[in-house]
């Protein structure tokens, strides 16, 4: 089976704009979870979407939103892009809401400027 | 809310022994996981504890004590390819959310 797969993998973007990420999970997976990572800062959630639905979400501004698609791949959007975006963006992907495992993708590297 | 703990460092010599703990506090615990992530690398997945007790993977355990609201990973025989960050992650809630703390930055020295 092909892993979780992220595009783009890296991205440059300037302060105010805004920025589109894709997540395809592994075939036959329904839930997709978003986390930002920033040095010192772990791996903050964002939100999961499981069968189209946003099931969880974090402590993030409203800027950050997501959605899911009918064969389950998701795309993540932040609006007004912030200096303190800049970040590494993880998509992870499991069955279903009961699996413990998520399996992660590479990640895509946002650089805000 | 959900909150995690754990040290931000730990160095150990090659072919030792090395133990991260991780407290935590949250509501509709269902089960505490330890991800491997090395740099530049994708978190990737190395156990999982819902029950008290010590589960043994190869030559990684991960412990669990649900009433202390603590667990932690042991790794035994270090080899410097365990040089990585570590983090534990509780599921909890209605949908199983997973919350990630922020990492043991472990560094194996020979």
């Amino acid at each position: 089976k092909a892993g979780v797969t992220q595009t783009p993998r890296y991205l440059i973007k300037t302060r105010g704009q805004q920025v589109t990420l894709s997540c395809s999970p592994i075939s036959g997976h329904r839930s997709v979870s978003w986390y930002q990572q920033t040095p010192g800062q772990g791996l903050q959630f964002l939100f999961e979407y499981f069968s189209e639905t946003q099931r969880n979400k974090g402590n993030f501004p409203g800027r950050f939103s997501g959605r899911q698609f009918s064969n389950s791949r998701s795309e993540m959007n932040v609006s007004t892009l912030e200096l303190g975006d800049s970040a590494l963006y993880l998509c992870a992907s499991r069955p279903d809401r009961e699996a413990y495992e998520q399996y992660f993708g590479p990640g895509t590297r946002l650089t805000v400027t | 809310g959900q909150s995690l703990e754990q040290p931000s460092e730990v160095t150990a010599v090659e072919g030792a022994i090395v133990q991260i703990n991780c407290t935590y506090q949250t509501s509709g615990f269902y089960g505490l996981s330890w991800y491997q992530q090395h740099d530049g690398g994708a978190p990737t997945f190395l156990s999982y504890n819902a029950l008290d007790g010590l589960e043994e993977t190869g030559r990684f355990s991960s412990f669990l004590s649900r009433s202390d609201s603590y667990g932690y990973l042991l790794l035994q025989e270090l080899q410097m390819k365990d040089s990585a960050s570590y983090f534990c992650a509780v599921s909890s809630g209605g949908y199983q959310k997973v919350t990630f703390g922020t990492g043991t930055k472990l560094q194996v020295i020979p």
